[in-house]
């Protein structure tokens, strides 16, 4: 199967400052990229579709102003996470499809904010 | 729109039971479905996947069929491992590029030897 890479996978930052998680396809291009969000026990929440070149689409109800997303290119799309609180503490998980051959997303191995 | 319902857990059993965690979809045309696995602290991996109705994925001694007339894909283990313990997510695609698979919440296995 294609590799995703995620990183870093855990961090713990001070409240108020921002954190940026990446997201690598490393075998293969990824024109869309997903972000989720993970609570505790809980199942996977789509937050935002990244594409390469153009601006990200956000799942209602997400702050496009508080997690920015970048595809820069079509093997890397970052989420930063702004001005953290600690209720943005949580599992963030990115996944990416390759562009053609495949019907599975792949997933990085997630990333543990803890905002203090 | 497109949904995934899959059993609630958690589910407890012991080492070499049989396994068996409900999934059924709703979805418009003929979407590919998918079972995931999480181990704690990690991100989701691939476990299985079909493509058409009457398909049967495997791996690992893992089980699902592709059930378009139930709108099915259960998942199913003859004997479970200790090490099976982890959550499971069914999950669909539309196939449609750029668009995100849609998973169920998730079902807790817990083996105990």
């Amino acid at each position: 199967g294609a590799v995703v890479s995620q990183h870093p996978s855990r961090v713990i930052c001070k409240s108020g400052t921002s954190v940026k998680i990446e997201c690598r396809s490393l075998d293969f291009q990824a024109t869309t990229m997903f972000w989720y969000r993970q609570f505790p026990k809980q199942s996977l929440m789509l937050m935002a579709t990244s594409n390469e070149g153009s601006k990200a689409t956000y799942e209602q109800g997400v702050e496009k102003d508080k997690f920015l997303i970048n595809h820069a290119s079509l093997t890397l799309s970052t989420l930063t996470v702004t001005s953290a609180h600690p209720e943005d503490s949580s599992f963030y998980i990115c996944s990416a499809r390759p562009r053609t051959g495949w019907v599975e997303a792949f997933f990085g191995q997630g990333t543990r904010l803890t905002v203090v | 729109g497109n949904s995934v319902t899959q059993m609630e857990g958690p589910v407890t059993l012991s080492e070499e039971a049989f396994l068996t965690i409900n999934c059924t979809y709703t979805a418009t045309g003929y979407p590919s479905l998918f079972w995931y696995v999480q181990y704690p602290g990690e991100g989701l991996q691939l476990l299985l996947k079909a493509t058409k109705a009457d398909d049967k994925g495997s791996n690992k001694g893992f089980e699902a069929t592709y059930r378009k007339e139930t709108t099915s894909f259960h998942l199913e283990k003859g004997s479970v491992q200790v090490s099976d313990s982890a959550v499971y997510f069914c999950a669909l695609s539309s196939n449609q590029a750029g668009t995100a698979l849609i998973f169920g919440k998730g079902t807790t296995l817990s083996v105990s030897s």
